[in-house]
C-alpha cells in the first residue's frame, strides 16, 4: 500500500526566506508527482506535476524535485512572501489510477 | 480555464438526515474521484469513476455513502443517514487521462457540518 508522508507537519518562516518542504513515499513505482496548495477552507490548487521519468519542474519561484528511487520529492520556495501561507500537499499518481495525499505542511510567512 | 464546479459549496445538516453534492468536472475528463478530507489531514480517495463506472469503491462507506454518474459527465455523492463524524471537505476531481503527463484538477469543495 502506498503511504505518502510530509515533513514538517507545520512551518513558520520571516518573510523573504527560501525554504524547503519535504515529501516522501513508500513505493516508487509512480506515475507522476503532484504538488497542491490549499488555502483554508478551500479546494486544491495544482502548483506542479513532476513525471515519473523527470527531476525537477520550475515555476515562477516554485521549484520541485523528484528522485524516484528513493521515494522523495522537495517543494522549494525562493524568497517566501505572506501570500504564500497556506497547506502544501503532495501526492503521488501510481497503480490503478489512485492519487495518494500526504498529511500536508501548514506553512505561515510572517511579514 | 477550465474548472471543476461543486456545489453547494456549504452545507449544514442535522445528523440522521439525508445530504447530497454535486460535481460536474472539466468537460471531455472522463475520470472522475470524490475525495474526503478531515480538518488537518489529506485527502482520502472515496471513489472513483471511469465514465459511468465505478472504477474504486473500497472506501466508501456503502451503509450510508452512494455515489453515481449516470451519463458518465456530473456526479452525485449521497449521504443518508448522515453522522456527527461525515463532517468534512467533500472533493471533487477529474482527469482527462491516465499516466504520468496527466494531473488532476480539484473543484472548490463542499464543507459539510453535521450537528
Amino acid at each position: 500500500k502506498q503511504e505518502v508522508t510530509q515533513i514538517p507537519a507545520a512551518l513558520s518562516v520571516p518573510e523573504g526566506e527560501n525554504l524547503v518542504l519535504n515529501c516522501s513515499f513508500t513505493d516508487s513505482a509512480i506515475y507522476n508527482l503532484q504538488w497542491f496548495r490549499q488555502d483554508p477552507g478551500k479546494g486544491l490548487t495544482s502548483l506542479l506535476l513532476i513525471q515519473s521519468s523527470q527531476r525537477e519542474q520550475t515555476s515562477g519561484r516554485l521549484n520541485a524535485s523528484l528522485d524516484k528511487s528513493s521515494g522523495r520529492s522537495t517543494l522549494y520556495i525562493a524568497a517566501s512572501q505572506p501570500g504564500d501561507s497556506a497547506t502544501y500537499l503532495c501526492a503521488v499518481r501510481h497503480a490503478g489510477n489512485m492519487l495518494t495525499f500526504g498529511g500536508g505542511t501548514r506553512l505561515m510567512v510572517k511579514p | 480555464e477550465a474548472e471543476v464546479a461543486q456545489s453547494p459549496r456549504y452545507k449544514i445538516t442535522e445528523k440522521s438526515q439525508a445530504v447530497a453534492f454535486w460535481c460536474d468536472p472539466i468537460s471531455g475528463h472522463a475520470t472522475l474521484y470524490w475525495y474526503r478530507q478531515i480538518l488537518g489531514q489529506g485527502p482520502e480517495l472515496l471513489v472513483q469513476f471511469q465514465d459511468e463506472s465505478v472504477v474504486d469503491d473500497s472506501q466508501l462507506p456503502k451503509d450510508r455513502f452512494s455515489a453515481e454518474r449516470l451519463k458518465g459527465v456530473d456526479s452525485t455523492l449521497k449521504i443518508q443517514p448522515a453522522e456527527l463524524g461525515d463532517s468534512a471537505m467533500y472533493l471533487c476531481a477529474s482527469s482527462s487521462g491516465q499516466g504520468a503527463v496527466y494531473g488532476y484538477t480539484f473543484g472548490s469543495g463542499t464543507r459539510l457540518t453535521v450537528v
